[in-house]
């Protein structure tokens, strides 16, 4: 399954609102994560199950979907949201497969 | 706080073989899928292999298959990938991770060149 990610950069002002966008070559239901990787850190776990937040990430970070697309929506952008962000789909594998990343600048 | 910590990258010739470990600490290893995932310079996230908790499934990403093997010791509270054949596409950051596919604590990785 390949994993599409859209735009390659989003650049938004603090305070705004950044939604990114993941598409699945075919259904992967809401088999769907979502990661940040700040860099020079390894990647984080945000959202699984496409709308399921990990404990202790803020309210602010949204994920929304299901099928082949999907959205991450974060809410009042601050300076720490800079960062890589992937989508990957574990609905089928091996492999799971990630999409290629949106790159987030703070303007 | 639980904490990965990878090992075992550095420089290694096209053909040549290398093994990475991965220890756990605050976190036993034997209650979770475990997997690898790596990140080629300036790329995107590749999942490279899982293995079951009692290691009696593995599985591969087609490019690595036949090449690497995921291997664990409980009793070590470790995770291996050993390599070989080693390509200069394999060059990347190794990750290790709890879980199937990535979704529990990932380590800070290390980081495994391929070049003559």
């Amino acid at each position: 399954i390949v994993m599409t990610q859209s735009p390659a950069t989003l650049s938004v002002s603090p305070g705004e609102r950044a939604t990114l966008s993941c598409r699945a070559s075919q259904s992967v239901g809401i088999n769907l994560a979502w990661y940040r990787q700040r860099p020079g850190q390894a990647p984080r776990l945000l959202i699984y199950d496409a709308s399921t937040r990990v404990t202790g990430i803020p309210v602010r970070f949204s994920g929304s979907g299901s099928g082949t697309d999907f959205t991450l929506t974060i809410s009042g952008l601050q300076s720490e949201d800079l960062a890589v962000y992937y989508c990957q789909q574990y609905y089928k594998w091996p492999p799971y497969t990630f999409g290629q990343g949106t790159k987030l600048e703070i303007k | 706080e639980v904490k990965l910590v990878e090992s075992g990258g550095g420089l290694v010739q096209p053909g040549g073989s290398r093994r990475l470990s991965c220890v756990a600490s605050e976190f036993l290893i034997r209650a979770y899928w475990m997997c690898w995932v790596r990140q080629a310079p300036g790329k995107g996230l590749e999942w490279v292999a899982n293995i079951k908790q009692d290691g009696s499934e593995t599985y591969y990403l087609d490019s690595v298959k036949g090449r690497f093997t995921i291997s664990r010791d409980n009793a070590k509270n470790t995770l291996y990938l050993q390599m070989s054949s080693l390509r200069v596409d394999d060059t990347a950051v190794y990750y290790c991770a709890g879980g199937q596919w990535g979704d529990g604590d990932w380590g800070q990785g290390t980081l495994v060149t391929v070049s003559s």
